[in-house]
């Protein structure tokens, strides 16, 4: 299995620029999550879905952000329009409801720089 | 406001002793705790688990150990090896199986050959 697949790897854009990060979560997985790390706060949960729908976005900071999964092997994470402070890690990661485990796996981030 | 703390953002250890790193919550209705360990241009991986019912779980040279009174954890490495250097974070969720985890900021642990 390839893992969380995350594109691209390092995005250096401008302030005001739109900003799109892409995720593939494992397949047969059903929940998927976008994270943002920083130092300050460590990895916050930003959105999570669960069978596509989105359950929970109350980690988005702004309206600036959105996220969407259009089907189960593919989501998006969009900032529009960018700012310097908006500069992070963000990691995808997703997880397959069972009883064998409660882990997310986690894919190798987007880094991202908005000047 | 952090409900998940790691209050020693690093920690150094000789090669073949113990490492401690502690985890702080305040949120009593979390009831399940995960350490997750990152390298460097890496995503974080899933290393150890436990429960509330728990009060310690082990992994070869992994221990998780809970102290709900205190709502504190820690995890121990015994014995630390140089592989063993990476940021480890903290994670807690309400039930077991819910989806949402809240995470610390992470310790820095650098293992010294």
């Amino acid at each position: 299995d390839a893992g969380v697949i995350q594109s691209p790897r390092h995005e250096v854009t401008e302030m005001g620029q739109e900003v799109t990060l892409r995720c593939k979560p494992i397949s047969g997985h059903n929940s998927l999550f976008w994270y943002r790390q920083t130092m300050m706060r460590g990895l916050e949960l930003l959105i999570y879905f669960n069978n596509n729908v989105p359950i929970d976005d109350s980690g988005m900071p702004e309206d600036r952000f959105s996220a969407k999964m259009p089907n189960a092997s593919f989501s998006t994470l969009k900032i529009q329009p960018s700012e310097p402070r908006d500069s992070a890690v963000y990691f995808c990661a997703s997880r397959r409801t069972s009883i064998d485990g409660d882990e997310q796996f986690f894919g190798p981030g987007t880094r991202l720089t908005v000047l | 406001d952090q409900q998940v703390k790691q209050n020693s953002p690093s920690l150094s250890v000789q090669e073949g002793r113990i490492s401690i790193l502690n985890c702080d919550y305040t949120n009593s209705m979390f009831d399940y705790f995960l350490w997750y360990k990152k390298y460097p241009a890496e995503g974080p991986t899933f290393l150890i688990s436990i429960s509330s019912i728990k009060d310690k779980n082990e992994d070869g040279r992994f221990t998780v150990f809970l102290n709900k009174s205190a709502k504190h954890l820690s995890l121990h490495i015994v014995p630390s090896q140089p592989g063993d250097s990476a940021v480890y974070f903290c994670a807690a969720s309400g039930t077991s199986g819910t989806y949402k985890y809240i995470f610390g900021t992470g310790t820095r642990l650098k293992v010294l050959a």
